[in-house]
């Protein structure tokens, strides 16, 4: 198993432009979620997903879409990105959100916003 | 804020015990605790879980005060790949603090 991929690992964007972020996962985990984390900081979540076709909002979800088409893939969207979404970006995955939810973490993808 | 506190920092001796503490007051009945910890900038990674018992891997051991509102990670030798950035979480939050960053010096 690959566990949770992440592509691209690093990026630099123009402030306004726009991006996806992707995210996949081999384990058939149903729960899946996109975090990021600034310098020194902990992680923050952006936004969640319980199963194809359900995503939710996490505590920083403003200027990133999501969607969850398959079980297998998790992208993040960059509507018009900011100098202030500068930062290390993680995907996760686990089998559920229920009480037992061991989580698996991608790589990250470090993005710079000029 | 995530529903566990704590302490930004530790240092431990490179063989000693790390034993490194969490609040989790607020912890509902069917919540776990979980304990993740992040190396340099890479991922984090799971290391133990537990309810209400104490629980032990070949990683670390976890100790739950009876009351569930606290919990101590144990390291019980810890070696100098063991310095890292250590989390702990309540399951039905999904919320990381800040974590402690622990050092452990030769």
């Amino acid at each position: 198993n690959a566990g949770v991929t992440q592509t691209p690992k690093f990026q630099v964007l123009k402030t306004g432009q726009s991006m996806t972020l992707q995210c996949a996962q081999d384990m058939n985990h149903e729960y899946m979620s996109w975090y990021r984390q600034d310098p020194g900081m902990g992680l923050r979540l952006i936004h969640y997903s319980v199963g194809a076709g359900i995503t939710d909002q996490g505590e920083v979800p403003n200027g990133y879409n999501v969607s969850r088409s398959t079980t297998e893939d998790f992208p993040l969207r960059l509507l018009s990105a900011a100098p202030s979404q500068t930062s290390v970006y993680f995907c996760a995955s686990s089998y559920d959100r229920g009480p037992y939810n061991e989580q698996f973490f991608g790589p990250g993808t470090r993005l710079t916003v000029l | 804020d995530a529903k566990t506190t704590q302490p930004p920092s530790m240092d431990c001796a490179e063989g000693r015990a790390a034993n490194l503490p969490c609040n989790h007051s607020t912890i509902s009945g069917n919540e776990y605790v979980y304990w993740y910890r992040q190396i340099h900038s890479q991922g984090p990674q799971y290391i133990i879980h537990g309810l209400k018992n104490n629980e032990t891997n070949e990683m670390a051991s976890l100790i739950i005060t009876e009351d569930r509102k606290s919990s101590t990670l144990i390291l019980p030798h810890a070696t100098l790949r063991d310095t890292a950035v250590y989390y702990c979480i309540v399951s039905g939050d999904m919320r990381f603090g800040a974590g402690t960053r622990l050092t452990v010096k030769p």
